[in-house]
């Protein structure tokens, strides 16, 4: 257990439906990203906060929307997905200034 | 933006035998270097990392190299165990931002 807690642990979804991903973190930490973990780019770097505030968008199609309301919580939106987007999403989180990164243990999405 | 690249992506080694995994990063304002370990089905975690103001770091098995000038660092792992096995990643990371950029990723397989 890293303190960072993600849900849920695997989501199939069809293309048209709206889902949220959930993630978590006790440790005290004000930075959290989002990670795309697939064959092909093994992890992927989505979204950064950085005390709340997103700090970047690494060119993420829109039906990817993310929400930060506190620097314990994000959220990722999920609407209108591809089969593409079928992959591990992993949350992670670190103090501002660097340091280690701690991964929650992801969302595993199937995307029909 | 920061560009990392990992090689080799694949590494079978015996047990016992030595093994390098190689990365090059583009930024030269990058100044911090990570690398985390991936078992099967579980989240990457942190092993041993190095700052730029340091050119070798060694944790008993594991030592990592960094060359400043040639934007490569090195990743080595003497005396290969079988839970040794697992994908292996390193990263970049810059201070402006927050931003952490991981390599794609080293598949490596220790044999008995």
């Amino acid at each position: 257990e890293t303190g960072v807690t993600q849900t849920p642990r695997h989501l199939v979804m069809g293309m048209t439906n709206k889902k949220s991903l959930k993630c978590e973190q006790h440790l005290g930490h004000n930075a959290m990203y989002w990670y795309k973990q697939s064959a092909k780019k093994p992890l992927e770097l989505m979204f950064v906060y950085n005390f709340k505030e997103q700090t970047e968008n690494n060119s993420v199609p829109s039906r990817f929307s993310p929400e930060c309301p506190n620097s314990s919580h994000l959220f990722l939106h999920l609407h209108t997905l591809q089969p593409e987007d079928s992959a591990l999403y992993l949350c992670a989180s670190n103090l501002q200034e660097g340091g280690e990164l701690f991964f929650g243990e992801g969302s595993r999405l199937t995307v029909l | 933006g920061e560009n990392v690249e990992q090689h080799p992506s694949t590494l079978s080694v015996q047990e016992g035998d030595s093994a390098v995994i190689k990365c090059t990063y583009s930024d030269s304002a990058s100044n911090y270097f990570p690398w985390y370990k991936q078992e099967l089905g579980k989240r990457p975690q942190l092993i041993i990392d190095i700052r730029s103001n340091v050119g070798e770091k060694k944790d008993q098995r594991i030592a990592v190299t960094l060359n400043k000038t040639a934007k490569h660092f090195s990743l080595h792992i003497t005396e290969t165990q079988p839970e040794d096995s697992a994908v292996y990643f390193c990263a970049a990371f810059k201070a402006a931002g927050n931003k952490l950029t991981f390599g794609g990723g080293t598949r490596v397989l220790v044999k008995p």
